[in-house]
């Protein structure tokens, strides 16, 4: 089983619709990312959490939200989807910062 | 700017080639630096750190440079199954910034 797991690993919806990714790991880490990635932009950081309870703003948080319900766990939600939205989306989990990164499989999210 | 740059490629070279790839960054406050591997659709993965001495692991070898604010990684004896997207991935306080990738493919 992989360490790191994310579901859906693809979704399309319409513009307008909630949707939430979810990441769980096991790797026991307290740490844990959302990015996404687009072509030509890289990696880029929306929202990260140090513990349970524990939420900060990334690079590109505006029209993002997440919840930290468990040190395993951490969603990400977009409350209203966007066409611009449409990115492959990564959890990541740490054991501190400047570690190794261990990445979910990806979620690949269109907006239509 | 970004933050962290990188020649996008792609590099097609065949194999046994010797391959490099440089990366530039911004902020000379950046306190530790990486590559990523990145197959096809797939999740990145580490490959190496980058150590201020330079450090090798096998074929791979990275090199930083902070005067000139650049990092480096070469490849020897390319094989096949190097071909991937190579991510070169800056820290910056809590946060780990991308470049945005260099392809490489290799070829028989």
């Amino acid at each position: 089983d992989a360490d790191v797991t994310q579901t859906p690993r693809n979704r399309i919806t319409k513009t307008g619709k909630r949707i939430m990714l979810e990441c769980s790991q096991t790797k026991g880490h307290d740490r844990m990312y959302w990015y996404r990635q687009d072509p030509g932009l890289g990696l880029r950081l929306i929202y990260y959490s140090f513990d349970v309870k524990d939420i900060n703003k990334g690079e590109i948080s505006d029209g993002y939200s997440v919840s930290r319900q468990a040190q395993a766990k951490f969603s990400l939600s977009l409350e209203s989807a966007i066409p611009n939205q449409t990115a492959l989306y990564f959890c990541a989990t740490r054991e501190r910062v400047g570690t190794e990164a261990f990445f979910g499989q990806g979620t690949r999210l269109t907006v239509v | 700017r970004k933050e962290v740059e990188q020649d996008p490629g792609p590099f097609n070279v065949p194999e046994g080639a010797t391959v490099a790839f440089n990366c530039t960054y911004s902020n000379s406050a950046s306190q530790s630096f990486f590559w990523y591997r990145q197959d096809c659709r797939k999740e990145p993965k580490l490959l190496m750190s980058v150590y201020s001495s330079g450090n090798e692991d096998g074929r791979f070898t990275a090199q930083l440079n902070r005067a000139s604010q650049y990092i480096s990684l070469l490849i020897r004896d390319s094989k096949l199954s190097d071909s991937a997207t190579y991510l070169c991935v800056g820290r910056y306080g809590n946060d780990m910034r991308f470049g945005a990738g260099t392809r490489l493919t290799v070829k028989p």
